[in-house]
């Protein structure tokens, strides 16, 4: 079975500070892409940032990141200088023939 | 470019009734997918489309349909709603599938009582 584990369901961090959130997945394919979405309160869901599995280099995308260590199926996104406007709730995925979704870590940034 | 549109944003319905979701992508994109997302949790896949006249089943396609006769429109049909079903539907689509990302719509939320 593919999965997707996301075990915080949730984290605060202060103004201008980095946070990291975790995730492992599960698969027996070689090939396949991850990603990391962020749904605000609006519910709309928003690509943060995209990883394809073949590829060692971490993405990174302005003030996010991952930390991609294949071996051990992790895939962490660090959000440096935390904006109050990061506040949503933020979703791990991973993709071979479908999308496959963790269950989500409530991000909170205080002032 | 209104990307994908859902529609309603909101509903109610009581046990037994059927109502249909509706998708439209305005993007040519080819792959269209129904997620249904419960409090507190991640997305289910519950039907997803590769083109026009394709449709094949997700995790969670009981009580559910879906017909795709379009390459810009992917309604979802509940047919005798179930308290199970509240929840909230996104629909997305995807160009080229795997590794792009999808775009999701605004979604649905659906109360049954």
């Amino acid at each position: 079975a593919q999965t997707v584990t996301q075990s915080q369901p949730e984290m605060s961090v202060q103004e201008a500070e980095t946070v990291t959130l975790s995730c492992t997945y599960d698969t027996s394919e070689n090939n396949y892409y991850l990603f990391w979405y962020k749904q605000p309160p609006s519910r709309q869901m928003i690509l943060v940032i995209r990883q394809e599995a073949y590829k060692q280099q971490n993405a990174t995308e302005n003030r996010f990141s991952v930390n991609f260590q294949k071996a051990a199926k992790s895939f962490s996104l660090k959000i440096s200088d935390s904006q109050l406007g990061d506040t949503a709730m933020y979703f791990c995925a991973f993709i071979t023939d479908k999308l496959i979704f963790g269950t989500g870590t409530r991000l909170q940034v205080f002032p | 470019n209104a990307g994908v549109t859902q529609t309603p944003k909101f509903r109610i319905l009581k046990i037994g009734q059927s109502m249909t979701l509706q998708c439209t992508q305005d993007m040519n994109h080819n792959y269209m997918y129904w997620y249904r997302q419960d409090p507190g949790m991640g997305l289910k896949l519950i039907y997803y489309s590769v083109g026009a006249g394709i449709t094949d089943k997700g995790e969670v396609p009981n009580g559910y349909n879906v017909s795709r006769s379009t390459t810009e429109d992917f309604p979802l049909r509940l047919e005798l709603a179930a308290p199970s079903q509240t929840s909230v539907y996104f629909c997305a689509s995807s160009y080229l599938g795997r590794g792009y990302g999808y775009t999701f719509g605004s979604g649905t939320r659906l109360t049954v009582v």
